[in-house]
C-alpha cells in the first residue's frame, strides 16, 4: 500500500509571510496524482491543489503553490502571503490512477497563522 | 460545491445498537467513498464503490457494511456499534481520477 507521511504536526507562520508543509510518499507507480486538502475548523475538506505525477512543470494556484519533486517523492506546499483565513488542518494525499481512485491521507499539519 | 449531503450530521448511540449513515449525490459521479477520520490518523478508507451494487473494502472495513442500490445513495451500516467506531465520517464521490469531492461529515458517538 502506499503511504504518505506529514512529518510536521504543527506549523505556525505571522500573516503575510510565506510557509512550507512537506509531503513524502512512498509508492512503485510512475503514474499518479497528488494533492493538498485543507480542513478548517468547520470541518469540510477543501482541495486546495492538485499535481499529476507526469506533469514536470508545478501546480499553483493563487497563493499556493507546491514543490513536485517526482525521484525524491516529494511533495510540499508553499503559501504565500498567509492570511488568518488559512489558519486549518492540511492534508496530503495520493491517488493512483487506477484502482477505485481512492485516497491515501498523511496524517495532516495543523497551521496556526498569527497577526 | 458538489451535491453531496450526508445524514445524520450528528449521532449518538450505544454499544451493540446497529447504525445506518447515509450519502446523498446529485452529481451522478460513478464512485463513492466512506472514509472515517480519527486523530492522529488523517482520513482511513472504510468500504467504495465502483458502481451500483458494485463495492469493494478499504483499509480499515472491519464491522462496517455498505450498500448501493442507488446511483445517487451509498449507505454505511456499523451492524452493532463499538466504541472504537466513534469517528468523524466522510462520505467522497468523484467520476474521474484527478477529482474527489467530500460531504460535510457526520459526526458518530458510541457510548
Amino acid at each position: 500500500a502506499q503511504t504518505v507521511t506529514q512529518s510536521q504536526p504543527e506549523m505556525s507562520v505571522q500573516e503575510a509571510e510565506t510557509v512550507t508543509l512537506s509531503c513524502t510518499y512512498d509508492t512503485s507507480e510512475s503514474d499518479y496524482y497528488l494533492f493538498w486538502y485543507k480542513q478548517p475548523p468547520s470541518r469540510q475538506m477543501i482541495l486546495v491543489i492538485r499535481q499529476e505525477a507526469y506533469k514536470q512543470q508545478n501546480a499553483t494556484e493563487n497563493r499556493f503553490s507546491v514543490n513536485f519533486q517526482k525521484a525524491a517523492k516529494s511533495f510540499s506546499l508553499k503559501i504565500s502571503d498567509s492570511q488568518l483565513g488559512d489558519a486549518a488542518m492540511y492534508f496530503c494525499a495520493y491517488r493512483r490512477m487506477n484502482s477505485g481512485y481512492a485516497l491515501n491521507f498523511g496524517k495532516g499539519t495543523s497551521l496556526l497563522v498569527t497577526p | 460545491d458538489a451535491g453531496i449531503t450526508q445524514s445524520p450530521r450528528h449521532k449518538v448511540t450505544e454499544t451493540g445498537t446497529p447504525v445506518t449513515l447515509r450519502c446523498h449525490q446529485t452529481e451522478n459521479h460513478r464512485y463513492m467513498y466512506w472514509y472515517r477520520q480519527d486523530p492522529g490518523h488523517g482520513l482511513r478508507l472504510i468500504h467504495y464503490s465502483y458502481g451500483v451494487k458494485d463495492t469493494d473494502k478499504g483499509e480499515v472495513s472491519d464491522g462496517y457494511s455498505v450498500s448501493r442500490s442507488k446511483t445517487e445513495d451509498f449507505l454505511l451500516t456499523l451492524e452493532s456499534a463499538t466504541s472504537s467506531q466513534t469517528s468523524v465520517y466522510f462520505c467522497a464521490i468523484s467520476d474521474r481520477p484527478r477529482d474527489q469531492y467530500f460531504g460535510p461529515g457526520t459526526r458518530l458517538t458510541v457510548l
